[in-house]
């Protein structure tokens, strides 16, 4: 099953712009991670979030976690073309040992 | 080079035919994974390993089947019994212990039943 829901599906933006992609998911966390994916590869680890965490920042990624909310955002600041790719999160809850559930994705296009 | 490698990138079977994935890290991590892909989706756990000589079924096992008989290898066989095995195939790999850490992800095998 897919823990993590994230919208929007698809964004389009400029570059330079600001991009922001969210996820929910249902049960107890230990951590939530986002990873990228470019066309056809396979996927990159970005930056990883503990429960007892709210905020953390990697370059020029922002992450903020709500465990009460049961959602995180991803926060891409001054877009690139580079960035265009799929978005995941994905969690590892509460006794599910190393496992992780991915959510849905977010395309994100950055055009010039 | 340290990283985790799959092959071949691409792979075309005949329905009715089993085929086999390979997955080899020489990242030294216990852990490996494998997850199915189809277009515009998230990616969903097939099986997984924890150690050595283990293996978990994940959320979609059925029509699949894994070994793990040395640390650096996970290969993946999709049977003929998988109704739809048509997707895009990724392993990974985690250093283990509890709670979930990062994956590092191979570069992935299409497959297509012709």
């Amino acid at each position: 099953s897919q823990q993590g829901e994230e919208d929007p599906q698809a964004l389009s933006i400029q570059e330079g712009e600001n991009a922001t992609m969210n996820c929910s998911y249902k049960t107890s966390i230990n951590n939530l991670q986002w990873y990228r994916q470019n066309s056809g590869r396979g996927l990159v680890h970005l930056i990883l979030i503990r429960s007892n965490e709210r905020e953390k920042h990697s370059g020029r990624l922002r992450v903020t976690l709500d465990t009460s909310k049961k959602s995180s955002s991803l926060l891409i600041t001054a877009s690139r073309a580079a960035d265009t790719a799929s978005y995941f999160c994905a969690t590892a809850f509460t006794g599910g040992g190393n496992k992780l559930t991915f959510g849905t994705g977010t395309q994100l296009k950055v055009e010039l | 080079d340290g990283g985790i490698t799959q092959s071949p990138k691409y792979l075309f079977r005949k329905e009715g035919q089993n085929v086999t994935l390979s997955c080899e890290q020489n990242l030294n991590h216990d852990a490996m994974y494998w997850y199915r892909q189809d277009p515009g989706q998230g990616l969903r756990l097939i099986y997984y390993s924890q150690i050595v000589n283990d293996f978990q079924k994940g959320d979609i096992a059925e029509g699949y089947s894994v070994s793990r008989e040395k640390k650096e290898s996970f290969p993946l066989t999709v049977t003929s019994a998988q109704k739809n095995p048509t997707a895009f195939y990724l392993c990974a790999s985690s250093i283990g212990g509890q709670g979930g850490g990062e994956q590092f992800f191979g570069p992935g095998t299409r497959l297509t039943v012709l």
